[in-house]
């Protein structure tokens, strides 16, 4: 199946700090997702891009889908406790399929 | 307004038997899907529907049967369980195919 490579796989940082994560493939998206996922808890929807170059901010969250439709990422200013968590990129891909493919997720800790 | 709910929250089956996942949405979405989720793997999609009496598969479709008679319930049936099964699984959402999908809270499946 199609494949979203999301990095990193893990992240320690320490409470204030900035965070980046992002998704990449070789193939083209119509939509870019980006969920968080709390322990023992479903996939909750942040934010969401549906044309390339956008940028859209949450909050402290911004999320950029790329130019070339095949990346996006994912950025937490100011990072605070509540913001660990596992977050996961999902896209559609061009072709009209119905279908999410989602990223294997980031999986962040926040030490205070 | 619920959003999406699944039952049970959790659930031990023995190998051979068979169960049935609630899965049910008040948000009057025609697009319904069932996710499996196991460590290091991020999610994979087992069956999905695009509205009220149509259902097709996704990238894990073996061992599951899905059926969609109302537009609220998409109930996921696992005809003979395997320790293979053993997973969380999340059932979704979403207006439109591929947009913005939300997610419910998961059930947790272990099978001995």
């Amino acid at each position: 199946g199609q494949q979203l490579n999301q990095s990193p796989q893990s992240m320690f940082i320490q409470e204030g700090e900035d965070v980046s994560m992002n998704c990449t493939s070789s193939s083209i998206f119509n939509t870019w997702l980006w969920y968080k996922q709390d322990p023992g808890e479903g996939p909750v929807l942040l934010i969401a891009l549906y044309k390339a170059g956008e940028l859209t901010s949450n909050g402290r969250l911004t999320a950029q889908f790329g130019i070339t439709r095949k990346d996006s990422f994912l950025n937490i200013s100011a990072s605070i406790p509540s913001d660990v968590g596992i977050y996961f990129c999902a896209g559609q891909l061009k072709g009209g399929s119905e279908k999410l493919v989602f990223g294997k997720g980031t999986k962040l800790t926040v030490n205070p | 307004n619920a959003g999406v709910t699944q039952t049970p929250k959790f659930q031990v089956l023995k190998t051979g038997q068979s169960m049935t996942l609630q899965c049910a949405q008040d948000m009057n979405h025609e697009y319904m899907s069932w996710y499996r989720q196991d460590p290091g793997m991020g999610l994979r999609l087992i069956h999905y529907s695009v509205g009220a009496g149509i259902t097709d598969q996704g990238e894990v479709p073996n061992g599951y049967n899905v059926s969609r008679s109302t537009t609220e319930d998409f109930p996921l049936r696992l005809l003979s369980a395997a320790p293979s099964q053993t997973s969380v699984y999340f059932c979704a959402s979403s207006y439109v195919r591929g947009y913005e999908q939300y997610f419910g809270p998961g059930t947790r499946l272990t099978v001995t």
